[in-house]
């Protein structure tokens, strides 16, 4: 099956500062999305993105599908950023019609 | 504003037991799906339903059963709810375009299930 790698798995930044999260998928996609899990665990839609580029305020997402990888950049970060950042992907490949999730980047930000 | 809703948040049941999680979505989809998370496995797909009295089952979907009388609900059973079971449950849904892969889906707020 379709194998989700992230990267980093953890990452700790001071408030203020940007980051680049990476998704890299081994197979072809028909389906990319970016999650945020809150601390309370709530799973928040960042970006559905199985190619191109999108921004959303201080959020931007990239994914080049040719080359399997996804990168979401988190610009003049705040503490309710923290929490686990998931990228989640879909394809035909699969049995089920599931997306198939990352093992998550956990980050926190700290004033 | 459309949402999806799960009820209750959190429950706590003994072994044994039948225990029934709700799902409601007014986003008017026609697909919808049952998740569950644990550490370790990430989320593993249950059941899904791509419209009323279509279900179907995924991954991980033994002791679980799912039912589609309308649009907006996907209640989840445990039949006879064991430990393995504690978990959190997630609902989600999605618009129908083509196959549900090509669609993006929204996620409920889950429910923590705990199961003694």
């Amino acid at each position: 099956g379709i194998q989700v790698e992230q990267s980093p798995p953890d990452l700790i930044l001071q408030e203020g500062a940007n980051s680049t999260l990476r998704c890299n998928f081994s197979d072809s996609v028909n389906n990319l999305q970016w999650f945020h899990q809150n601390p309370w665990g709530q799973l928040i839609n960042l970006f559905y993105i199985p190619s191109g580029t999108k921004q959303n305020g201080r959020l931007s997402a990239t994914t080049v599908a040719t080359e399997r990888y996804s990168l979401l950049y988190i610009s003049s970060s705040q503490t309710t950023d923290s929490g686990v950042y998931f990228c989640a992907v879909a394809s035909m490949k699969t049995s089920y019609d599931k997306v198939i999730f990352g093992p998550g980047t956990s980050l926190s930000v700290i004033p | 504003d459309a949402e999806i809703t799960q009820s209750p948040r959190h429950k706590i049941t003994e072994t044994g037991r039948q225990v029934t999680l709700a799902c409601h979505q007014t986003w008017n989809h026609n697909n919808m799906f049952w998740y569950r998370q644990d550490l370790g496995h990430g989320l593993r797909l249950i059941h899904y339903s791509y419209g009323v009295q279509d279900t179907n089952k995924g991954e991980v979907s033994d002791g679980y059963s799912v039912s589609r009388s309308n649009t907006e609900d996907l209640p989840l059973t445990l039949e006879s709810a064991a430990s393995s079971q504690t978990s959190v449950y997630f609902c989600a849904s999605s618009e129908s375009k083509l196959r549900a892969i090509y669609n993006e889906q929204f996620f409920g707020p889950g429910t923590r299930l705990t199961v003694l």
